[in-house]
């Protein structure tokens, strides 16, 4: 079994700041995806960035970057540069491979102050 | 490429009454994946189809079912609708075979009163 936890349930960011979204997990299997998704309020989840458990680089997509701390069981996500359009939701998730049934955190609501 | 399409956008039920919220897949992607999304729930499993065959289920009851179509698209069922039921539905698809991550649609926002 997979569990994802969230424990922020807020954050603000001045535009143009940085900020870093936190995520825990636990799970028993030894090959295994994490993911980062955006929810605007159009309500559709967007994938901003994913994570092989088993490569030790961290992966970055632009403004994002994930901090992947494989023996804390980390994996924080974050946003350079914040921008007013990255306001949203974001879920950390997991899932035992790139295309299967994934485990998500409660998610994190971030503003961003102009 | 159309990305996943899901209908209706809004659903209004009675309690007892049974759902059918419907989802068409990305070209090419075999797999379709259900998800309830409650108010302060985050996103619960519900149900994973891959080529016709129910491959996965989440912890929800029996009247939550659904199937997949030789065209790949799925239909959500939920029967003997209850309050609880109240929730954004999101459906998403994937290419097993490419092992592409899911891409999701819009959601089915479902109403019971």
């Amino acid at each position: 079994a997979q569990t994802v936890t969230q424990s922020q349930p807020e954050m603000s960011v001045q535009e143009a700041e940085t900020v870093t979204l936190s995520c825990t997990y636990d799970t028993s299997e030894s090959d295994y995806y994490l993911f980062w998704y955006k929810q605007p309020p159009s309500r559709q989840m967007i994938l901003v960035i994913r994570q092989e458990a088993y490569k030790q680089q961290n992966a970055t997509e632009n403004r994002f970057s994930v901090n992947f701390q494989k023996a804390a069981k980390s994996f924080s996500l974050k946003i350079s540069d914040s921008q007013l359009g990255d306001a949203a939701m974001y879920f950390c998730a997991s899932g035992t491979g790139a295309n299967s049934k994934l485990t998500f955190g409660k998610g994190i609501t971030l503003s961003v102050r102009p | 490429e159309a990305g996943v399409t899901q209908s209706p956008t809004h659903l209004i039920k009675t309690r007892g009454q049974q759902a059918t919220l419907r989802c068409s897949p990305i070209s090419g992607h075999t797999s379709v994946y259900w998800y309830q999304q409650a108010l302060g729930l985050g996103l619960q499993f519900l149900l994973w189809y891959d080529e016709g065959e129910e491959r996965n289920r989440g912890n929800f009851p029996p009247r939550f079912s659904g199937r997949q179509f030789p065209n790949y698209s799925s239909e959500l069922n939920v029967n003997a609708l209850e309050l609880e039921d109240s929730a954004l539905y999101l459906c998403a698809s994937s290419n097993r075979v490419m092992n592409t991550e899911a891409f999701f649609g819009q959601g089915t926002r479902l109403t019971v009163v």
